[in-house]
């Protein structure tokens, strides 16, 4: 069954930097878009990243752009996401999702990590 | 950005009743919209995708529709399960953004 697994949450600084992975079994991570979602504590969800599945397309919202990045390693199946200069506001649970559609990929997330919590304090 | 507005922001419902929910886009999705329910300390679950498609083992007792921008989530007849929070989601226009969210209580 397809899974989804985060890790490298903490507590950082303000302003030094996060790597977190999300770790994918279970279909073939090569042939799908792949993104990550966050959500601030007892907030909504915030789209934050996206990378194709042959990782030449990425985008990234406006909140995030310049400061994070986003990267996969079809060989391992897995996908990164580089957090620098970090805020206060960055603080939240941060999903690994998966686009539910192959290839092109439809923008839809059809399965979730169980997520890892950032926590940005001084 | 597209802006997306549910409503209401909660409701209080009993086992059993017919709920909905509504999402208005600020400008048209040409149906490219999804509804989300995430329960306390769990990941979001996709139910519907493009407006009224039912995402595999989804109850039926789930349907979505739509109505120029306005976009609907039903539940049929609500079952303990479904005390939830739920979220649509807009993937016409980059950036994809979320509804605030639907939280869904026992009355």
């Amino acid at each position: 069954q397809v899974q989804l697994m985060e890790s490298g949450g903490g507590v950082v600084q303000p302003g030094r930097s996060l790597r977190l992975s999300c770790a994918a079994s279970g279909f073939t991570f090569s042939s799908y878009t792949m993104h990550w979602v966050r959500q601030a504590p007892g907030k909504g969800l915030e789209w934050v990243a996206y990378i194709s599945y042959d990782g030449t397309k990425k985008d990234f919202a406006d909140s995030v752009k310049g400061r994070f990045t986003i990267s996969r390693d079809n060989s391992k199946d897995t996908v990164s996401l580089q957090m620098d200069s970090l805020r206060a506001e960055d603080a939240a649970v941060y999903y690994c999702a998966r686009d539910r559609d192959y290839n092109s990929g439809s923008f839809f997330f059809d399965y979730w990590g169980q997520g890892t919590l950032v926590t940005v304090s001084s | 950005d597209i802006q997306m507005t549910q409503s209401p922001s909660s409701v209080s419902a009993s086992v059993g009743d017919r709920v909905t929910i509504t999402c208005r886009a600020s400008q048209g999705l040409g149906g490219w919209l999804a509804w989300y329910q995430q329960k306390p300390g769990e990941a979001p679950k996709l139910l519907i995708h493009a407006a009224s498609t039912l995402q595999s083992g989804v109850p039926s007792r789930f349907s979505g529709s739509r109505s120029g921008t306005d976009y609907t989530l039903t539940i049929s007849s609500l079952q303990p399960e479904d005390f939830a929070t739920y979220y649509c989601q807009q993937a016409n226009s980059f950036p994809w953004t979320f509804g605030q969210g639907t939280k869904v209580e026992l009355q």
